[in-house]
């Protein structure tokens, strides 16, 4: 469908670890966005992703868009306990605007 | 105003009442969405207003539900005869551009609880 897929559903890691999250569409995008929702909160707009082979950092977040542009990685250096939350990518569609299944990380201080 | 601004924070309605959400986007902002989110998920794409325009309303779970933008600012959405599975929290999102591939800001959202 129009979703696009997201790995891991979960992740712990202990504070200082790396996290990776990854999300895969089966149709080009012609862009990606993601956000961060904290527990209780709202989506944050993070980034977004337009060309192929793209590579935008964030001081530890560093994001990557796909060379066929169907899938994105979001890494985080040396998680804080200040990055616990689900980080989503989303994308546009026509006059609809979708959003991954997300990953939901807890850092383990 | 400075962010998307909606009310109230929280509903419970008892079922089968109707209910009404309100969502203030952001001054000049063109692109309204509307999402339902439900405990341990992810948003699920409810409707997309550009300005007055309801450009796609797919999402909308049943005909219980309307939204509606008159004035190309703030947006309601409502919901009649609410059931036990429209509990969840209700985000709303604007967007300066026109079209949807624009950078949302969120509301903060509606929990909304049918008992």
């Amino acid at each position: 469908g129009q979703q696009v897929m997201q790995i891991p559903q979960y992740q712990h890691v202990q504070e200082g670890e790396d996290f990776t999250t990854y999300c895969n569409s089966s149709t080009t995008l012609s862009n990606i966005q993601w956000y961060k929702q904290r527990p209780g909160g709202h989506p944050v707009f993070l980034i977004q992703l337009v060309k192929s082979g793209e590579v935008k950092k964030q001081k530890r977040l560093t994001f990557q868009f796909g060379e066929a542009k169907k899938n994105s990685s979001l890494h985080i250096t040396a998680t804080q306990t200040t990055d616990v939350g689900t980080y989503f990518c989303a994308r546009n569609t026509g006059n609809q605007f979708y959003f991954g299944t997300g990953t939901s990380l807890t850092v383990i201080p | 105003g400075a962010g998307v601004s909606q009310s109230p924070r929280y509903k419970v309605a008892k079922r089968g009442q109707d209910v009404a959400l309100r969502c203030d986007p952001i001054s000049g902002h063109v692109s309204l969405f509307w999402y339902q989110q439900a405990l341990g998920q992810g948003p699920e794409f409810l409707t997309y207003f550009q300005n007055e325009a309801q450009l796609d309303k797919s999402g909308l779970p049943s005909d219980r539900f309307f939204a509606e933008r008159p004035e190309g600012s703030v947006s309601t959405l409502k919901i009649q005869r609410t059931q036990q599975e429209d509990s969840a929290v209700y985000l709303c999102a604007s967007s300066l551009t026109q079209g949807t591939g624009g950078r949302y800001t969120f509301g903060s959202g509606t929990r909304l609880t049918v008992v």
